[in-house]
């Protein structure tokens, strides 16, 4: 157990509607990242938010966003879902200073 | 931009045999390196690290050294089990920007 916790484990819904997925950093963890794992694309990294200000992005779409709010959890916020957007969101934490992140047991989410 | 190639998979391998899985990367700077382990149906787990060239990182009876003059950060056991069948993931992070570059990833299945 990482110490990393994510809600739901499953998601399914249907295209064009929003989801909210939710993390939990480690205890003492200022930095959450948020990364994406599809069978066409492998893990890619979406999102960082340390210690409530976004910190970098990767390949994110617009439709997606992510805040950090001052218990240090983080919600990724997904709308107009398209089917291809299906996949296991990661979220990870990280301590300042340190080159680690904890991953998360991930959210499977899947758009019908 | 930064890269990570990794084996192709699947590895197939009986009990007590040993293992290599390859993994070399592109990267400007110094990144450090990282194997992540993920059993079926859970998050990835990290196995080991190294943050500069020449060291080793070392977990479970898992090692690799940061090889700087090959680009290389290969995956080493001396003996698999069973209970090692899982897809192993080498990563750098980029300490400038934080987020993990991930490779595509090799299953290694262990037959006893």
């Amino acid at each position: 157990d990482s110490g990393v916790t994510q809600t739901p484990k499953h998601l399914i819904t249907a295209t064009g509607q929003r989801v909210t997925l939710r993390c939990s950093p480690r205890s003492g963890d200022l930095s959450v990242y948020w990364y994406q794992q599809s069978l066409d694309q492998g893990l890619q990294f979406l999102i960082q938010y340390y210690n409530g200000e976004e910190r970098a992005k990767g390949n994110i779409l617009e439709r997606f966003s992510a805040q950090q709010f001052p218990d240090l959890h983080s919600e990724l916020n997904l709308s107009s879902l398209e089917l291809g957007d299906s996949a296991l969101y990661f979220c990870a934490s990280s301590r300042q200073g340190a080159y680690e992140q904890y991953f998360g047991p991930g959210t499977r989410l899947t758009v019908t | 931009g930064d890269s990570v190639t990794q084996m192709e998979g699947p590895v197939t391998l009986s009990e007590e045999a040993f293992l290599t899985i390859n993994c070399t990367y592109t990267a400007t700077g110094y990144p450090s390196l990282f194997w992540y382990v993920q059993y079926p149906g859970e998050g990835l787990q990290l196995l080991l690290k190294a943050t500069k060239a020449d060291d080793k990182g070392s977990n479970k009876g898992f090692e690799a050294t940061y090889r700087k003059e090959t680009t290389s950060f290969h995956l080493e056991k001396g003996s698999v089990q069973v209970s090692d069948s899982a897809v192993y993931f080498c990563a750098l992070l980029d300490t400038g920007r934080r987020a993990l570059t991930f490779g595509s990833g090799t299953r290694l299945q262990v037959q006893p």
